[in-house]
């Protein structure tokens, strides 16, 4: 049974700081892994989506990484922002369902 | 593209009555939906699936004569909370994807229900 697992599970920084999310998942048989991030009470805003042959993706200040191998994912949050603010959720695909992390809810200091 | 729609994004209705939650994906052929449940602070998990024209695959746990799902065009999945209870209340979210778009899901902006 696959299971996706982030850490941490809380993370509060100053302004201005680069900072690592992390994912791991125990399946390395996936087809995609996406990073997702969730405002309070709103739906999901996709980041990032990496395939299954692809080794990371990156999108204005975000960087993912995915190494299948190791069951491994970060997500690279560079110069944070106070709009970055958000819980942040990985997930992986495996054949036609996707399966959640719990999230990893990020608070950037002003 | 690729833009799931959902309706309505919160409703509140008294314990007993039904609900029913629209899930539309607006600009391409949704082969497949999917209907994920959120409690506070918690992550998404999948309740079932539905693919086009067939029944839904409820996933271990869930009751299927309560929430029943619809899956009736390429386009509509209907999610109905039946005799709701206070505890079915949570965030409601679909996700689609179609036959030209590989795996990738594309997700609704949620239906946040209350069961007074």
């Amino acid at each position: 049974k696959q299971e996706v697992t982030q850490i941490p599970a809380a993370l509060s920084v100053p302004e201005g700081e680069n900072l690592v999310l992390n994912c791991s998942f125990t399946d390395s048989a996936i087809y995609n892994l996406q990073w997702f991030r969730q405002d309070p009470g709103k739906g999901l805003t996709s980041l990032l989506l990496i395939q299954s042959s692809q080794r990371e993706q990156t999108s204005g200040r975000l960087n993912a990484s995915l190494d299948k191998s190791s069951g491994r994912s970060t997500l690279y949050i560079a110069a944070s922002q106070p709009g970055d603010s958000a819980t942040y959720l990985c997930a992986v695909y495996r054949d036609d369902k996707i399966i959640f992390g719990k999230g990893t809810r990020l608070h950037i200091l002003p | 593209g690729a833009v799931v729609s959902q309706h309505p994004s919160r409703v509140i209705c008294k314990s007993g009555t039904s609900v029913k939650i629209e899930c539309r994906s607006l600009d391409f052929q949704a082969t497949t939906m999917f209907w994920y449940r959120q409690f506070p602070k918690q992550s998404l998990m999948l309740m079932a699936t539905s693919n086009e024209g067939s029944k839904a695959t409820y996933e271990q746990g869930v009751e299927k004569d309560k929430f029943l799902i619809n899956h009736a065009s390429l386009t509509l999945s209907t999610l109905t909370v039946t005799s709701a209870h206070p505890e079915d209340s949570s965030f409601y979210i679909c996700s689609a994807h179609g036959s030209t778009a590989g795996y990738t899901q594309y997700f609704g902006p949620g239906t946040r229900l209350t069961v007074l």
